[in-house]
């Protein structure tokens, strides 16, 4: 069956510098992928995103790179921030009629001062 | 700030009891998907409604239902609650086929 997850549960970073969080999925059948990130004690928030016809996409100091041939997914957070301290997920879906989105396990990401 | 808003923000109830979650999509969304998440883990996919329609089901058992309104809020109730349904319940509200953006959830604590 399908799964999303990712590579590190845990990553420590110092502020400033900067941070990659990886994500594998194994359903080829996959084409939309959201990068979220979640707060104690909140609701997932929408990072970035990226559809399965782009190998890369840019937001405001996020970058998502997207490996089609190894089924293999990462976010970069530039000048990593002591707000970045949270959970992040990689999701994924197959663009079906529901557009269910599948989950990883998450990667818990603490910024050192 | 989503404009997706869950009530209540916290519940207690005891085996055997039903529960009903509510969920408030952001102006323009018409599709509400929920999703359970489980202590330290990834959401898991419930259910998604639009248009007043189920949309697709994730792998859980009928006593999980729900409802979508003419407004696009919706509602999640569980039958028969077990102690493994203490979660975090998220909705989340999109147009259809696009992003999702979640509420900030309702923590459910069965006893």
């Amino acid at each position: 069956g399908e799964s999303v997850g990712l590579h590190l549960p845990t990553l420590s970073v110092q502020e400033g510098d900067n941070s990659i969080i990886n994500c594998a999925y194994s359903n080829s059948a996959s084409d939309y992928f959201i990068w979220y990130k979640q707060e104690s004690g909140k609701g997932p928030q929408f990072i970035i995103d990226i559809r399965s016809n782009m190998d890369k996409r840019q937001g405001q100091r996020v970058t998502v790179l997207l490996n089609k041939t190894v089924k293999h997914l990462s976010l970069q957070i530039a000048a990593t921030q002591p707000g970045d301290s949270a959970v992040y997920f990689c999701a994924e879906s197959t663009g079906s009629n529901d557009y269910k989105l599948s989950f990883g396990a998450g990667t818990t990401v603490t910024v050192r001062a | 700030e989503t404009g997706v808003t869950q009530s209540p923000t916290h519940l207690i109830k005891t085996r055997g009891q039903q529960v009903t979650l509510r969920c408030s999509s952001q102006s323009g969304h018409n599709t509400v998907s929920w999703y359970q998440q489980a202590l330290g883990q990834g959401p898991q996919f419930i259910f998604q409604y639009y248009r007043e329609e189920e949309n697709g089901r994730g792998n859980f058992p009928p006593r999980f239902s729900g409802l979508q309104f003419p407004n696009y809020s919706s509602e999640l109730n569980v039958n028969a609650l077990e102690l493994d349904d203490s979660a975090l319940y998220l909705c989340a509200s999109s147009p259809q086929g696009e992003t999702q953006y979640f509420g900030p959830g309702t923590r459910l604590l069965v006893l």
